[in-house]
């Protein structure tokens, strides 16, 4: 059973535009909320999280909003590159466990 | 230098054979996962380890065996291999205390035919 839900799929962006990519969760332990970003062929790696005491954190062109009472949280890519096609995943799991919840995967395509 | 590193990068092997895949990490942390990724590049957790003790272990069919020689490497035996072991399987670190960042290894590709 998966406790984080991430859609869409898939999206596909033109270069400069805005990617979102919606994740929801039911468990109200889950208390670290990372997103990961996943180049072909390679590990997924940190790209920016979140802990649900803020409503939203930004680094760069990343962009991540919290919405705790809805059990939401999504990330935006603004000025979409290029460079940022990949598959994103967000995750989440309580403070004191290891048990790290993906969803299921958004693949972007940034289109030149 | 590689912090999670992972060996071999590529396998392919019969059905029915023995294979084991070997992590090591130099980020001086406590707790090593193993993470399989499906065709559908779906994340599950198999195993975790915190300083050498087995603390996560998902049900996982039991021709999985982890081992953690030390708390710096985490391998992977696989018995019997069948063709849906297919799969990317991902070595990762994290420090000792939970919540915190998990680092990926490149992944070792499976592929049993």
């Amino acid at each position: 059973q998966q406790q984080v839900k991430q859609s869409p799929q898939s999206l596909i962006v033109q270069k400069g535009g805005i990617s979102i990519i919606n994740c929801a969760y039911e468990n109200t332990a889950f208390d670290y909320f990372p997103w990961y970003q996943q180049f072909p062929g390679k590990g997924p790696a940190l790209l920016i999280a979140i802990r649900p005491d803020v409503s939203e954190k930004k680094e760069g062109r990343f962009t991540i909003s919290f919405n705790k009472s809805a059990k939401q949280f999504s990330l935006h890519i603004m000025d979409s590159q290029p460079g940022d096609s990949a598959t994103y995943f967000c995750a989440a799991y309580p403070l004191d466990d290891y048990k790290l919840s993906f969803g299921a995967g958004t693949t972007v395509t940034v289109r030149a | 230098d590689t912090a999670v590193s992972q060996t071999p990068k590529y396998l392919v092997t019969q059905m029915g054979n023995d294979k084991s895949i070997k992590c090591e990490q130099n980020l001086g942390h406590d707790t090593m996962y193993w993470y399989k990724q499906d065709s559908k590049k779906f994340l599950k957790i198999m195993f975790s380890y915190n300083n050498k003790e087995l603390i996560i272990n998902e049900t996982v069919p039991n021709r999985f065996s982890p081992k953690s020689p030390d708390k710096a490497h985490l391998n992977l035996h696989i018995n019997s291999l069948e063709l849906g072991d297919s799969a990317v399987y991902f070595c990762a670190s994290s420090p000792g205390t939970a919540g915190n960042t998990i680092y990926f290894g490149e992944g070792s590709w499976l592929t049993v035919v």
